[in-house]
């Protein structure tokens, strides 16, 4: 089956600091790529979508400009979470598909984000 | 505006038995729909989808039935095993501003199969 992985699993890092996390489809290229972000006991947030080669396409509410996404290759996509504050921290999961139209999306492992 | 809803958080059931999850939502111009199972601390991993036009879809111990009318869809897992304890969203299909199509997910069922 497809595999997508993210990098790293884990991070904590200090309030104002910028962190990136990496997903990458292993097995298939992925035109398409979204950026989700988990709270506890809650359903998967789409933050974002993003097709290689072009802008990322956020969601109402989502600051572009502190959530900054790159789909520079169709197996690479991050997502830089800018001058980070505690209430960032979260589980960001990505996933990827190999069609912009309806499919199987295969999700990442996840990240947790750990602002301090 | 939650457009994907799964209005039990938690489910228990005996291993062996049939296990039901539903999932509701507003939109009807969402034409595909998928469930996904997420262990903690993991991604979600893709179980059974179903196009709006039809009405039930099987995989083996899987089964999810549609009900457009009613704008309704649930997952039937038969029999029901401990290792399918986790937590289940539903997803639907919407096709973004970009041309893009997007999933939208459900708050999540957390089912216990207990042994």
């Amino acid at each position: 089956g497809a595999v997508v992985s993210q990098h790293p699993s884990r991070v904590i890092c200090k309030s104002g600091t910028s962190v990136k996390i990496e997903c990458r489809s292993l097995d298939f290229q992925a035109t398409t790529m979204f950026w989700y972000r988990q709270f506890p006991k809650q359903s998967l947030m789409l933050m974002a979508t993003s097709n290689e080669g072009s802008k990322a396409t956020y969601e109402q509410g989502v600051e572009k400009d502190k959530f900054l996404i790159n789909h520079a290759s169709l197996t690479l996509s991050t997502l830089t979470v800018t001058s980070a504050h505690p209430e960032d921290s979260s589980f960001y999961i990505c996933s990827a598909r190999q069609s912009p139209r309806r499919g199987e999306q295969y999700f990442g492992p996840g990240t947790r984000l750990t602002v301090t | 505006d939650q457009q994907v809803k799964q209005n039990s958080p938690s489910l228990s059931v005996q291993e062996g038995r049939i296990s039901i999850l539903n999932c509701d939502y507003t939109n009807s111009m969402f034409d595909y729909f998928l469930w996904y199972k997420k262990y903690p601390a993991e991604g979600p991993t893709f179980l059974i989808s179903i196009s709006s036009i039809k009405d039930k879809n099987e995989d083996g111990r899987f089964t999810v039935f549609l009900n457009k009318s009613a704008k309704h869809l649930s997952l039937h897992i038969v029999p029901s095993q401990p290792g399918d304890s986790a937590v289940y969203f539903c997803a639907a299909s919407q096709r973004s501003t970009s041309g893009t199509y997007k999933y939208i997910f459900g708050t999540g069922t957390r089912l216990k199969v207990l042994a």
